[in-house]
Formats: C-alpha cells, structure tokens, sequence
C-alpha cells in the first residue's frame, strides 16, 4: 500500500518554513526521506526507525510516529537549493530481512527568491 | 570514486523489442533494486535483489526481468511483454539492513 503525501506542491518563499507529511496504512518498521531534483536520481535525507526518533540535519528534520503511522519532513528557513520533489519511502514492520521500500507519489517543494 | 553507474542515459527502441539496462556498482553492496518512474509519480519498485543468484519481484515485476551473477551488476531486461515500458528507470543499491539506498543517474527509455 503505498503512503499518501500531503502537500502534493507547496511554493515558498525563501526563508520560510515548511512541512511535508507521509501516513500509511500499514505498520512501519522505517521511513526514508529522498529528494529529487528534476531529471536526477533522488538523493538521501534522512531515515527513521521504528521509536519514534527524531532525526535532522542542518534545517532539515524529521519525526516518526509509529503509532499513528506517520511521518514528517520539516524544512527551516528555506533555501533556494531546497526546491525539487520530496519522496518518502515506507518499510513495513512484517518486511523481515527484505529491505523493500514503497514510496509515495511525492511533494513538489518550489522555493522562490 | 563509488558510485553507480547506469547505462545509457537515454534509450530508444522500437516495439516488440526486447532491451537490457545496465546497472553497475563498486560500493560493495549487497543489495541492489530496480525502480520505475513515470512523470509526476513516485517511484515503483520492479525488482530487488539481497545477495548473488538470488532476487525477488517488486510491485510490477511483469514484462521485467533480471539477473544477479556478480555482486556489482544487476542488469534489467524490459521484455515485449512489457505493456507501457516507456518511463525512467532507476537503479539502487544498498548495504544489508535499514540503511539508505544510493541511486543511479537513471536510464530514460522511450518505446515507440
């Protein structure tokens, strides 16, 4: 079942902040967070395992809340660089040893000057 | 440098063809998957694979297959069986575990 994103798009002005949820259905055991710039390969945020942990770098952060099987993406004070689609990726909890995500149809994040 | 690395960039073919995209990594991994974008959509897993001469269907496994005779390569064959095959195909290994997937540049394969 694939997870449903929330925005779809979202246009900011730089500097300003931004939020992007992932929710499944299912139980989690993880959550990826990628990013895509148009044309390229999707490029490595962050993961987050089952605990609830919060992780970030820099102004990017996330949160995972296994219970209600979501997840959020948070942006601080926007940069320019920032802009492309945002993808999560969601392994269940029953997957076992196979590391098979399944990714949501994404966010498009344009940031403005 | 490590990395992967896929070949060609852009791929035409005529249908009724069968076509083989490259995928190649040097980082050791021992996983490696198979991706299919189409515009405006995530990304839809084709096929995985956890060590050598062993792999598993993904979400949308038919019209595809594969192979995994050396740890760096895992090779993708879109068949005539596939229906829509025109879309972007993404590669990706990783390390066993809950660890980040590293993508290839992406081959974009236009059937027509």
């Amino acid at each position: 079942q694939q997870p449903v994103q929330s925005p779809q798009a979202v246009i900011l002005r730089e500097g300003e902040d931004a939020v992007i949820n992932c929710s499944s259905s299912k139980a989690l055991y993880s959550v990826h967070w990628y990013r895509q710039k148009h044309g390229e390969a999707p490029v490595f945020l962050m993961i987050l395992l089952k605990g609830g942990e919060q992780k970030g770098h820099e102004k990017i952060s996330a949160s995972f809340n296994e219970k209600k099987q979501q997840s959020s993406l948070y942006l601080t004070a926007s940069q320019l660089s920032y802009s492309g689609t945002y993808f999560c990726g969601t392994e269940g909890a029953s997957s076992g040893s196979a590391r098979q995500l399944t990714f949501g149809s994404g966010t498009q994040l344009t940031v403005l000057p | 440098d490590g990395g992967i690395t896929q070949s060609p960039k852009y791929l035409f073919r005529k249908e009724g063809q069968n076509v083989t995209l490259s995928c190649e990594q040097n980082l050791n991994h021992d996983a490696m998957y198979w991706y299919r974008q189409d515009p405006g959509q995530g990304l839809r897993l084709i096929y995985y694979s956890q060590i050598v001469n062993d792999f598993q269907k993904g979400d949308i496994a038919e019209g595809y297959s594969v192979s995994r005779e050396k740890k760096e390569s895992f090779p993708l064959t879109v068949t005539s069986a596939q229906k829509n095959p025109t879309a972007f195909y993404l590669c990706a290994s990783s390390i066993a575990g809950p660890y980040e997937q590293y993508f290839g540049p992406g081959t974009r394969l236009t059937v027509t």
